[in-house]
């Protein structure tokens, strides 16, 4: 499997305030996606990380708000701006089509995720 | 956005027991995923199923794909205290997972 690495981890951001979350993968990777989980939610999709174009949003989640960029195959960022408190959560990359061979290039892998808390 | 029904919410068992949980869905999925997260971490994939039918196991997991491809179940044997968490159910179609709502196992000493 893939190993993905989040940046950062944690951290406690002011309201109004812009943060940018980045994804490393160690391998190729086909697609990358990011998600978000509420506090004691599930997980929903933002967006889909579309390599050298802009991403494709899910409905409810726009770019102004959740910039993303994908400059190569291995790496993405999130930016979460303008923050409020509702933004609280953690933001987590995942990726699919690992280039490693085997049947894993149908599976879909999240990394640590990024646990963001606004005040 | 859409998400799968996954019961029970909520399981509390004693070290040993069985756990069974499932999810279904009013929409056909070409692949079904388990995960498992912990506390302040990232889910963990735990087995994945990508035909109607089948029965996968991983350890002490097994799970199946519903042959209607809407549901799938993931069931654990002789839960250990390691087994506490939150799971997850996630249909696949295309490239976009579609989540459960979770299940919560807690095990009562």
């Amino acid at each position: 499997s893939a190993v993905i690495s989040q940046k950062p981890s944690r951290d406690i951001c002011q309201r109004g305030t812009s943060l940018t979350i980045q994804c490393q993968v160690d391998s190729q990777v086909t697609m990358m996606f990011w998600y978000r989980q509420q506090p004691g939610q599930s997980l929903t999709l933002i967006a889909t990380a579309n390599q050298g174009s802009e991403a494709t949003y899910e409905s409810g989640f726009v770019i102004d708000k959740f910039p993303i960029s994908r400059p190569n195959l291995t790496f993405s960022t999130l930016t979460v701006s303008n923050m409020s408190p509702e933004d609280s959560s953690i933001y987590l990359c995942s990726v699919a089509g690992a280039k490693t061979g085997g049947s894993s290039g149908n599976t879909i892998y999240f990394g640590e995720g990024s646990w963001l808390t606004v005040v | 956005g859409q998400q799968l029904n996954q019961s029970p919410q909520s399981m509390f068992i004693q070290e040993g027991e069985d756990v069974s949980m499932n999810c279904t869905s009013s929409s056909i999925f070409n692949t079904w995923l388990w995960y498992k997260q912990d506390p302040g971490e990232g889910p963990v994939l735990l087995i994945a199923l990508y035909k109607a039918g089948e029965l996968t196991s991983n350890g002490r997991l097994t799970a199946q794909f519903g042959i209607t491809r809407k549901d799938s179940f993931l069931n654990i044997s002789a839960s250990i205290p390691s087994d506490v968490g939150i799971y997850f159910c996630a249909g696949k179609l295309g490239e976009k997972l579609t989540f459960g709502t979770g299940t919560r196992l807690t095990i009562i000493p």
